[in-house]
């Protein structure tokens, strides 16, 4: 059974503390993306990696940190240095950077009191 | 600058009707779209895509449209059904500064628009 999976499915942390969502794809897909998305309001992308030790900031990528070590796995760590860190969080990935559809994963919603 | 839109567009019809969802894209340069159906708490589904060398294209039930003229894009569902009910968010890619204007993949996600279908 081939996708995208994410987890925690919903995560609480305390101010101050780093975390780390888990995205894993065993669709052989090249590129994986992060997003964040805020209540009413549409994806903005936060890193993006086309290749294997390889990424790149997104539109919105301070206080956040990736890393790409394997093909299927790209984890996205938010730090304390961001300020607004409560948000759902959606990983996604395509064959290759390329216009091409982007699958998504079911996401993670991560609230920081 | 953040979007700071709240409120999205809603769009309301009867189990049954056809429902057409606009979107207005940003960069006339943008060579591929794409639409996503969204169920609350759940990540974005592939609904339909196309390239800009084309002006329509059909799935099964839905229809996209593309006016590069305009920059517009609408989404077209035939016989809507409750099960259609989400929100539904267009998206456009630009091509990259590689040789032969390759996009790097880098969508930007319209607001969405809530489609609710009534029994």
């Amino acid at each position: 059974d081939g996708g995208i999976t994410q987890s925690p499915k919903y995560l609480f942390r305390k101010e101050g503390q780093n975390v780390t969502l888990s995205c894993e794809q065993n669709l052989n897909h090249d590129a994986m993306y992060w997003y964040r998305q805020d209540p009413g309001q549409g994806l903005r992308l936060i890193y993006y990696s086309q290749i294997v030790n390889d990424f790149q900031k997104g539109d919105i990528a301070e206080g956040y940190s990736v890393s790409r070590e394997k093909k299927e796995s790209f984890p996205l760590t938010v730090t304390s240095a961001q300020k607004n860190p409560t948000a759902f969080y959606l990983c996604a990935s395509s064959i290759t950077g390329g216009a091409y559809e982007q699958y998504f994963g079911p996401g993670t919603r991560l609230t920081v009191t | 600058g953040e979007s700071v839109g709240l409120h999205l567009p809603t769009l309301s019809v009867q189990e049954g009707d056809n429902s057409i969802i606009n979107c207005a894209y940003s960069n006339s340069a943008s060579d591929y779209f794409i639409w996503y159906k969204q169920e609350s708490g759940k990540g974005p589904q592939f609904i339909i895509d196309i390239r800009s060398n084309m002006d329509k294209r059909q799935g099964q039930r839905v229809t996209v449209l593309l006016n590069k003229t305009v920059k517009h894009l609408s989404l077209q569902i035939a016989a809507t059904q409750p099960g259609d009910s989400a929100v539904y968010f267009c998206a456009e890619t630009v091509p990259g500064p590689n040789a032969g204007g390759t996009s790097y993949g880098k969508l930007t996600f319209g607001q969405g628009t809530i489609l609710t279908v009534h029994p």
